[in-house]
């Protein structure tokens, strides 16, 4: 079975320093994969997705990159935070044969607080 | 113009009566897919039903029922016998036939929904 891991689940980070949070899915080769971030009590906006190796599309222009160095790997990064940055991060994954009725698989997520 | 309405920022239902979470959409694709998810305090996202453009019937899955009304572009939630455990924030969501990669699965605002004892 298919599952996704995404590190760390919390993290506390000073404004001006690096950010690196990482997405591994198993069980599936080629997923579409999708960072998205949550603000406190609101729905999902999404950042970046990914349909393969070093295909990066992003969203929304911001402080935030994304990379894909591996097929099942996702890397949300920053070179300087900002205290904006704060929020909940889901990463998520679904299938390549993508369709209107394929569901995204999310992970655990990662709250990040900027200080 | 926002694809996703919830229009409940939050609920209460007593243990064991049952529930409707509202969600009504906007697109003009006739081909979509309808999404409920639950987000437990926990925070990961957990997928609990799917409803097509074209399916006839009202999708269903254990406890929770997609009341589907096309014409009116709704997708309302269905909670039968709520249960402590459902107590979540709830996200209607929808993908669009045109979106080939899932970048426009859009997710409503969610609504709180809290079940009391």
């Amino acid at each position: 079975s298919q599952t996704i891991h995404q590190w760390p689940a919390t993290l506390v980070q000073p404004v001006g320093s690096p950010l690196s949070l990482e997405c591994t899915v198993e069980g599936t080769s080629n997923p579409n994969l999708y960072w998205y971030r949550q603000a406190a009590g609101r729905g999902l906006q999404l950042l970046f997705y990914s349909v393969g190796i070093g295909q990066i599309s992003s969203e929304v222009p911001q402080n935030l990159s994304a990379s894909r160095p591996q097929d099942r790997q996702f890397i949300l990064s920053s070179k300087k935070l900002l205290l904006s940055d704060s929020g909940f991060y889901l990463c998520a994954w679904s299938s390549p044969r993508s369709r209107v009725g394929t569901e995204a698989f999310f992970g655990q997520g990662t709250r990040l607080t900027v200080v | 113009a926002q694809k996703i309405t919830q229009t409940q920022p939050g609920m209460f239902v007593q243990e064991k009566e049952a529930v409707t979470l509202v969600c009504t959409y906007d697109t003009s694709d006739p081909s979509y897919g309808l999404f409920w998810y639950k987000q437990p305090s926990s925070g990961e996202m957990i997928f609990l039903i799917y409803q097509g453009s074209y399916d006839q019937q009202n999708a269903t899955e254990g406890r929770y029922s997609l009341n589907f009304q096309k014409a009116r572009k709704s997708a309302n939630l269905v909670i039968s016998a709520s249960q402590l455990g459902d107590s979540a924030m709830y996200f209607c969501a929808m993908r669009e036939g045109r979106d080939n990669y899932g970048q426009n699965f859009v997710f409503g605002p969610g609504t709180r929904l809290s079940v009391l004892p």
